[in-house]
């Protein structure tokens, strides 16, 4: 079975302050990473994917991918409160890279 | 513009009843998804289908079922052996299921049970 999990949260964090989401995987063909965000009541949005092992910067978000460990992150740099929402973590394998496994979520509260 | 269109937004079922829930891409994409989301959980994969015609189950394929007769179209029923299907459904698609690209989901269907 495979598994992703989050860490459990929710985690609230200082307007202006670095909001550290962490994502472990159980399986190890995973290949392709993402990070979604989700407003309650809607679809979820893709803000970062990732593949391998490293850093990848876009804007204030960093992901962070150490394969060796199975461990994705994501930093959020300078928070706002519109950053106040659910973030899934998902993994996806390499024959089929629509099937992802997504974590539970990590509840973000940015307060200002 | 393009996208996938989801309907109805709320649906309610009753007891014994079978429901169906639409999902149309106008995106031209090979693959389509459905996931399912339970309050404070992540997605959950119900069934997917990468060509016409064809389609697997995925983790908890039990009390669905679906059809892909045309590219743009993969509807979902929930049928009344689905005894908790009070949930949060999103169906997605993606253009090609051999290289790493975007997931695009739909905005969801809200099924609640009466």
């Amino acid at each position: 079975q495979k598994e992703v999990e989050q860490n459990s949260g929710p985690l609230s964090v200082p307007e202006g302050a670095i909001a550290s989401l962490n994502c472990t995987y159980s399986d190890r063909v995973s290949q392709s990473f993402f990070w979604y965000r989700q407003y309650s009541g809607k679809s979820p949005e893709l803000i970062m994917s990732i593949y391998s092992n490293g850093d990848k910067e876009d804007g204030r978000f960093t992901a962070q991918l150490n394969k060796a460990s199975q461990y994705v992150s994501l930093l959020i740099r300078d928070s706002q409160p519109s950053d106040s929402a659910t973030y899934l973590c998902a993994a996806g394998g390499g024959t089929s890279y629509g099937k992802l496994t997504f974590g539970q979520g990590t509840i973000l509260t940015v307060h200002p | 513009d393009g996208g996938i269109t989801q309907s109805p937004k709320y649906l309610f079922r009753k007891e014994g009843q079978n429901v169906t829930l639409s999902c149309e891409q106008n995106l031209n994409h090979d693959a389509m998804y459905w996931y399912r989301q339970d309050p404070g959980q992540g997605l959950r994969l119900i069934y997917y289908s990468q060509i016409v015609n064809d389609f697997q189950k995925g983790d908890i394929a039990e009390g669905y079922s679906v059809s892909r007769e045309k590219k743009e179209s993969f509807p979902l029923t929930v049928t009344s052996a689905q005894k908790n299907p009070t949930a949060f459904y999103l169906c997605a698609s993606i253009r090609t299921v051999t290289t790493n690209e975007k997931l695009f989901f739909g905005s969801g269907t809200q099924l609640s049970v009466l």
